[in-house]
């Protein structure tokens, strides 16, 4: 069973949707992290989560530490926003930027 | 202010050769990181750098190697290719190491071996 799961894998959706991604995890974290992947390979940081909820925009990131489970909404969602977005933690033990990454969610949101 | 810039971005190699691929971090960023993302394995942590010291290896055979040189750039390195090892190679970089700092990533090397 890998240590960062993510749910669904893969997600259609239509323009102006409501959209949640969630992301479980097994080991202690120190900081959980949604990255957001375009095709052609760049990752962009959307978020970093220690506690609690951040908002950024329409998107959206909870987090819920002693159930280990996080979630990324997007709300009023946009054919921009496809894309995979990956849940990575940062476990305890030291300043190390090592990341344990879920297997992403692909998200194609149609006009 | 630049962003981290990898190079190359693509690169064919065959078995058994060597490959160095380079890592340039934003401007006053000191730690560097590597991953190596593919389809079969997602993305995976390979080794990170800070002040020119190797503080934190994945799970990766010693063919992988990395270094980091005194103005923060970072190489890594594969010697004796194997097919398993094509994949897309990110490099990201943060002011210093932990778990709760942001990392910027690169545009990534795209490594396929023939």
């Amino acid at each position: 069973k890998n240590e960062v799961e993510q749910s669904p894998q893969n997600l259609t959706a239509q323009e102006g949707e409501f959209i949640t991604i969630n992301c479980s995890y097994s080991v202690g974290i120190s900081a959980l992290h949604w990255l957001q992947q375009h095709p052609g390979g760049g990752i962009v940081s959307l978020f970093m989560l220690s506690s609690g909820k951040k908002k950024h925009g329409r998107l959206i990131a909870t987090i819920n530490i002693q159930e280990k489970h996080s979630s990324l909404h997007i709300t009023a969602s946009h054919p921009r926003d496809s894309a995979v977005y990956i849940c990575a933690v940062g476990s305890l033990g030291g300043a190390t930027n090592k990341l344990i990454f879920g297997t992403g969610t692909l998200l194609a949101v149609q006009p | 202010k630049a962003g981290v810039t990898q190079t190359p971005r693509y690169l064919i190699k065959t078995r058994g050769q060597q490959v160095t691929l380079s890592c340039s971090p934003i401007s006053g960023h000191r730690s560097v990181s590597w991953y190596q993302q593919t389809p079969g394995q997602g993305l995976q942590f390979l080794f990170e750098y800070f002040s020119e010291t190797q503080r934190n290896k994945g799970n990766f055979p010693g063919r992988f190697s990395g270094r980091q040189f005194s103005n923060s750039r970072s190489e890594m390195n594969v010697s004796t290719l194997e097919l398993g090892d094509s994949a897309l190679y990110l490099c990201a970089s943060s002011l210093q190491p932990g778990p709760g700092r942001i990392q910027y990533f690169g545009a990534g090397t795209r490594l396929s071996v023939l």
